[in-house]
This record gives C-alpha cells, sequence and structure tokens, in this order.
C-alpha cells in the first residue's frame, strides 16, 4: 500500500489526452511538500519528467505538464505517443516518515 | 554530468546480509547539501524509498526497513553503500541509487543509475 494513491492503469488513443492524479494526504501533499513526476519505460530506471509541482526538465515535450491543489496532484499527457505508454509515478516527501514517498504508479497504454 | 552506477551481487540466500554499492561521478559527497538515496523496486510493483546519507553524513532510513538497512559513504572514491540484513524473497527486487536535487519544499532524484536485480533465493 503506497503513501500516495494513483489509478493502477490509464488508457488513450493517439492524439488523445490523459491525465494521472495522486492523491496524498496532510503529511505530504497536503502538507505543501512538492511532488515530482517520474516516466519509467519498460525495463529502465525511471527519469523525472516534472519537478517541483509543474516544471519541466530541460528535453521533456511541452506535452507533459502538472498541477497540484490542496492534497492532491495531476499530471496531464496531451498529443498522446506510442512513445508516452510506460509507468508513471508521483512522489514527495512525508513528515511523518521523515523521506520520500512514491504513488504506486500508474501504466498508460496507448490504445 | 552526473553519472551513477549499482553494484553487488545479484543473487543472495535469505538471512544473508546485502551490501550494494554506488559509484558516481559529476558531484561530490564532501560539497553542502549533496545527498544520495537508494530506491527500490520489486518486479512488476512500485518504487520504494530506502536510505538518504547526506555531506554531512546525516542519514534516513524508511521506517519500514530502518532495523534493517545501514548506509555509508566513502568521500575519497565517490561511493555510498547500503547494506540490508536478514534478506528474505520478499526483498528481491531492482536496486537504483539516486542523485537528490532539493526543490524549494521537498526534493526529487534527478539522475538515477541503471539498478541492478538483486534475487533472493536459497
Amino acid at each position: 500500500q503506497s503513501v500516495l494513491t494513483q489509478p493502477p492503469s490509464v488508457s488513450g488513443a493517439p492524439g488523445q489526452s490523459v491525465s494521472i492524479s495522486c492523491t496524498g494526504s496532510s503529511s505530504n501533499i497536503g502538507a505543501g511538500y512538492d511532488v515530482h513526476w517520474y516516466q519509467q519505460l519498460p525495463g529502465t530506471a525511471p527519469k523525472v519528467l516534472i519537478y517541483a509541482n509543474t516544471n519541466r526538465p530541460s528535453g521533456v515535450p511541452d506535452r507533459f505538464s502538472a498541477s497540484k491543489s490542496g492534497a492532491s496532484a495531476s499530471l496531464a499527457i496531451t498529443g498522446l505517443q506510442a512513445e508516452d505508454e510506460a509507468d508513471y509515478y508521483c512522489q514527495s516527501f512525508d513528515t511523518t516518515l521523515r523521506g520520500g514517498v512514491f504513488g504506486g504508479g500508474t501504466k498508460l497504454t496507448v490504445l | 554530468q552526473i553519472t551513477l552506477k549499482e553494484s553487488g551481487p545479484t543473487l543472495v540466500k535469505p538471512t544473508q546480509t546485502l551490501t550494494l554499492t554506488c559509484t558516481f561521478s559529476g558531484f561530490s559527497l564532501r560539497t553542502s547539501g549533496e545527498g544520495v538515496g537508494w530506491i527500490r523496486q520489486p518486479p512488476g510493483k512500485a518504487l520504494e524509498w530506502l536510505a538518504f546519507i547526506f555531506w554531512n553524513d546525516d542519514v534516513r532510513y524508511s521506517p519500514s526497513l530502518k532495523s534493517r538497512l545501514t548506509i555509508t559513504k566513502d568521500t575519497s572514491r565517490n561511493q555510498v553503500a547500503l547494506t540490508m540484513t536478514n534478506m528474505d524473497p520478499m526483498d528481491t527486487a531492482t536496486y537504483y541509487c539516486g542523485h537528490r536535487r532539493i526543490t524549494a519544499a521537498g526534493f526529487y532524484f534527478d539522475y538515477w543509475g541503471l539498478g541492478t536485480l538483486v534475487t533472493v533465493s536459497s
């Protein structure tokens, strides 16, 4: 049971948009800690997609965006492409655990 | 350019102690603010943060594994080691080390190693 809750799976056709939610609590996202998003392609290490709630590292397409509100955050992907098929994880800091916490991951399928 | 690489045994027996090493370049744990963490991922499952070590020798552990983990650093060799005692088949996972980047309200891992798969089996 992960501390941050994500839907197990989402899907969309090429060109469509999808969003992935990440729900935390008052000891992590709700306490004001930043949310970060990672993309993990099959058989590879995670790669940071969004850091500090809304920021894209250089090289990440602007089709990827994220937001945060209260104890939740959301990753949006527009103009879906086959190469976006991957697992996506949110991550934050938890003041009770005094360390990092991850979501359970969401598998994106591009139909 | 920051790089990290994990190394260690690929197979350990139940009850044995696992020691993994993360060798990195592109930064120094002598530098204020720097930190390295370990994360694991059982096959087909989610990521789990395990431990941190910081430039000032401060360490943090996942509360659920704290009694079994020890993280240390060798600044001269640019290495961080993670020791996990009393290994169990449920500890079978890919173990990653990552470079910690601080944000205004938290941190994230901006660089990751490729990971090393550790299987626990007799």
